[in-house]
């Protein structure tokens, strides 16, 4: 099974500080997306990505949120201002030209705020 | 909209004991697909196993087995036999293929303790 990777699997930040989170994925992946998980709470869809464009956003994904894939291989997702209430495990998923309904997780990012 | 319910917060069995996870689904579309992820306490999601709307056949992989039931749009997933490492939380979703982007609507999710 492909694997996406993340970095940092921890980051600890204090609030209105930007941070910006990494996901690696195998080259032939089309669709990328970022989840969120609040700590006991369900997975959320925050944004997906698909052919160097935004394909849809939740309303989560507001204005102090983006993604880009900078350099053709690493896909990021920046929050401009942290707010204590972004504290959360932020998931990288990846759906292949195969198969892009079929999404497999990267092990996440734990993000706190304080 | 789309909407995934898994009505069982929490399930405590004994090891050995089989284990089933609900998960009912609503959407307008005929055509869907559902999955199932794992979340053991380490915290990455683990796919389980997808199926799509017009395959109504029940799945089994060694100790786990899927039963689709579209005409009470039901999805439920047994564990049988189970042992302490099957311990996680379960998650049920649902990803509409006629979206843009086959984005994933997850349910709240249930957790599973197997107690030895």
């Amino acid at each position: 099974e492909p694997e996406v990777t993340q970095t940092p699997s921890h980051q600890v930040t204090q609030m209105g500080q930007e941070v910006i989170l990494r996901c690696v994925p195998i080259s032939n992946h089309l669709y990328f997306y970022w989840y969120r998980q609040i700590l006991g709470q369900k997975v959320e869809f925050l944004v997906s990505f698909y052919n160097n464009e935004i394909s849809e956003k939740s309303e989560i994904f507001d204005d102090q949120f983006s993604v880009e894939r900078p350099d053709g291989s690493n896909f990021t997702l920046k929050i401009r201002s942290t707010k204590l209430e972004d504290s959360a495990m932020y998931f990288c998923a990846r759906g292949t030209s195969q198969d892009y309904y079929e999404q497999y997780f990267g092990p996440g990012t734990r993000l706190t705020v304080t | 909209a789309q909407k995934v319910t898994q009505a069982q917060t929490e399930i405590s069995v004994v090891e050995k004991e089989d284990v089933t996870l609900d998960c009912v689904y609503e959407t307008r579309d005929t055509t869907y697909y559902l999955f199932w992820y794992k979340q053991p306490p380490s915290g990455e999601l683990v796919f389980l196993i997808r199926r799509n709307s017009f395959d109504e056949q029940n799945e089994i992989s060694g100790r786990y087995s899927w039963n689709f039931q579209k005409s009470t749009s039901s999805f439920n997933f047994t564990i049988t036999a189970s042992q302490v490492v099957d311990s996680a939380v379960y998650f049920c979703a649902l990803s509409d293929p006629r979206s843009n982007d086959y984005k994933l609507s997850f349910g709240a999710g249930t957790t599973v303790t197997v107690r030895a």
